[in-house]
């Protein structure tokens, strides 16, 4: 049971790439969320979507663009990426009407903008 | 919006010692509260939930109690180990209003290390 993954684990970009991060999950979960991790902020939402091609912002959307054509996949997409957007980001997903505030994590992505 | 503060930052026991890690938040709408443990290199897992109908919830080593009216809730590990060595997050959903889904809201972390 994979479970939750994202791909790639580590990226190193340039500014005013364009960087794509991959988040597949096998539960076929209804929810699932995209957040970046910072220190001295936690976990903030970016993205959220509660079934496929329905998506909705979160705490701190500007810069990102997310797709959900299938219920098992939800890339996050830096269009122009800049250094404020160096972090930790991890997908998660959640079980919708039957558990709908669990929320399971991916292993995380790490990237770095020069 | 909701807002959860979170303290300690860092925290450090000696193994076999209690560590206590609190949490407030600001929405009194909110209604389900979960802690997540996170190791290096990975991404957070649940370990422990409480709706706002509960007041304690326990499960093996760990606790977590929830005030209400206080707007608090913390979590309680006992007799810790070095394997309970993590960062550990607590969180706050608000309530969704016209949504079907409310969002979470981390605090911002606490770092726990259980001294052998």
């Amino acid at each position: 049971d994979a479970g939750i993954t994202q791909s790639p684990r580590y990226k190193i970009t340039e500014t005013g790439r364009q960087v794509t991060l991959m988040c597949h999950q096998t539960w076929s979960h209804s929810y699932m969320f995209w957040y970046r991790q910072d220190l001295g902020h936690g976990l903030r939402l970016i993205y959220y979507s509660a079934a496929a091609d329905i998506t909705d912002k979160g705490e701190v959307p500007d810069g990102y663009v997310v797709s959900r054509s299938k219920t098992e996949n939800f890339p996050l997409t830096l269009e122009s990426a800049t250094r404020s957007q160096t972090s930790v980001y991890f997908c998660a997903s959640s079980d919708g009407p039957l558990r709908p505030y669990e929320q399971y994590f991916g292993p995380g992505t790490r990237l770095t903008v020069t | 919006g909701e807002n959860v503060e979170q303290h300690p930052s860092t925290l450090s026991v000696q193994e076999g010692d209690s560590a206590v890690i609190k949490c407030t938040y600001s929405d009194s709408a909110s209604n389900y509260f979960p802690w997540y443990k996170q190791e290096l290199g990975k991404g957070p897992q649940l370990i422990i939930d409480i709706r706002s109908n509960v007041g304690e919830k326990k499960d093996q080593r760990i606790a977590v109690t929830l005030n209400k009216t206080a707007k608090h809730f913390s979590l309680h590990i006992t007799e810790t180990q070095p394997e309970d060595s993590a960062v550990y997050f607590c969180a706050a959903r608000a309530n969704a209003g016209g949504t079907s889904y409310g969002k979470l809201t981390f605090g911002q972390g606490t770092i726990l290390t259980v001294h052998p």
